[in-house]
């Protein structure tokens, strides 16, 4: 099955800095989102972009479906931005078997 | 609007025992999944029902079951817990192909 590695695992950050997480997958893909799970839990949406770029506030990604990467851009990072962020992506031809990555643990330091 | 809805939040089970976990969702979403995460990993899938009346094996179904009740509602069934079901069930729903999801807030599942 297709492969998801994010990178870095953790990553420490003070509050009001920027940072970039990447996604790197081994297949073609038709479906690519990024995901926050809070501390207590709960996974949220970020964006749904399987190719291009979006923005969402802050918060930013970029995916280049031919090259097999997407980055995650947090600007003006806050302490609520902390939790661990996901990145998981449908293979071409794996119907709806959403594959998620290992997880980029980030802490926002005040 | 609540979104996708999980009982029980919290399940202590011991060895053998049965339970379901439910799921609800009021999006009119097409597809629904069930996954389990643990510590320190990613999401793997269970299983899932792409549209009403249909279900399929995910990555990992051994020990599980589910039924598509209707559209809204998609359960987890366990019918025989091992202290290996401990985990983090979660339930997402989409409209459809090309389409975010959305999740549950979770069930805590232990088994002992």
């Amino acid at each position: 099955g297709i492969q998801v590695e994010q990178s870095p695992p953790d990553l420490i950050l003070q509050e009001g800095a920027n940072s970039t997480l990447r996604c790197n997958f081994s297949d073609s893909v038709n479906n690519l989102q990024w995901f926050h799970q809070n501390p207590w839990g709960q996974l949220i949406n970020l964006f749904y972009i399987p190719s291009g770029t979006k923005q969402n506030g802050r918060l930013s990604a970029t995916t280049v479906a031919t090259e097999r990467y997407s980055l995650l851009y947090i600007s003006s990072s806050q302490t609520t931005d902390s939790g661990v962020y996901f990145c998981a992506v449908e293979a071409g031809n794996a119907g709806n078997m959403l594959t998620f990555g290992g997880g980029t643990r980030l802490m926002v330091k005040p | 609007n609540a979104g996708v809805t999980q009982t029980p939040k919290f399940q202590v089970l011991k060895t053998g025992q049965s339970m379901t976990l439910q799921c609800a969702q009021d999006m009119n979403h097409n597809s629904m999944y069930w996954y389990r995460q643990d510590p320190g990993m990613g999401l793997r899938l269970i299983y899932y029902s792409a549209s009403e009346g249909t279900t399929d094996k995910g990555e990992v179904p051994n020990g599980y079951n589910v039924s598509r009740l209707n559209k809204r509602e998609f359960s987890l069934r366990l019918e025989s817990a091992a202290p290996s079901q401990t985990s983090v069930y979660f339930c997402a729903s989409t409209p459809g192909p090309y389409y975010g999801y959305t999740f549950g807030s979770g069930t805590r599942l232990t088994v002992v």
